[in-house]
């Protein structure tokens, strides 16, 4: 089973609002990551998580504040958020961080910021 | 500056027909090697990888990598229309925390 699941599926929120994407996998898998995707474009790394550690943020605005409460969750908490922050954020896991170990998706959460 | 490159398309085959779809590298580090398809509004989905030299088949997909000439490639044979997304070739280099680097994806268009 390579299953990750996400919620919400759709969001709607306002720039001043605070909300939460959450992830969760069930593989034993011991790195995660988010995801940001635009329309037409590739999936963007914003962050890494191995072994319930943030190993790697790359210069993702604060707005933006990833927690990895155990080895299956992972949230993205949202505030002050702008209107280009709209996207569907991917959450992704794998058995680890290196080199051989595959990246499973979840659905993803489409995000709107109005 | 790493990056992998994939023709936009579309790419249009007919059905029955292989579709050939074609990714370089630049960075000589680059150890494994995926293949995502992602249907419009959808998450991309593994359908396969490679780590060696050859050929990797299954099913109707072929994986082939090139080290030497930095060249990847996915075959995917009797195309159907439900084949029809954008496929997008993903690397990484060999080190501790290594990352997906994407290529900008190829839309595949499988006429009935």
């Amino acid at each position: 089973d390579t299953e990750v699941t996400q919620t919400p599926k759709h969001l709607v929120m306002g720039m001043t609002n605070k909300k939460s994407l959450k992830c969760e996998q069930h593989m034993g898998h011991r790195a995660m990551y988010w995801y940001k995707q635009k329309a037409k474009k590739p999936p963007e790394l914003m962050f890494v998580y191995s072994y319930e550690k943030l190993s790697i943020n790359e210069s993702v605005p604060s707005r933006f504040s990833p927690e990895c409460p155990n080895s299956s969750l992972l949230n993205l908490h949202l505030h002050a958020l702008q209107p280009e922050d709209s996207a569907l954020y991917l959450c992704a896991s794998s058995q680890g961080s290196g080199s051989s170990y595959e990246q499973y998706f979840g659905p993803g959460t489409r995000l709107t910021v109005t | 500056q790493k990056e992998v490159e994939q023709n936009s398309g579309p790419l249009s085959v007919p059905e029955g027909a292989i579709a050939s779809l074609n990714c370089t590298y630049s960075d000589r580090g680059s150890q494994s090697f995926f293949w995502y398809r992602q249907y419009s509004g959808k998450s991309p989905e593994l359908i396969m990888f490679i780590y060696s030299n050859g050929d990797k088949e299954d099913g109707r997909f072929t994986a082939q990598l090139n080290k030497a000439s930095q060249y990847v490639s996915l075959l995917i044979r009797d195309s159907q229309p439900s084949d029809s997304a954008t496929y997008l070739c993903a690397v990484k280099r060999n080190s501790g925390y290594s990352t997906l680097t994407f290529g900008k994806g190829t839309m595949l268009l499988v006429s009935p």
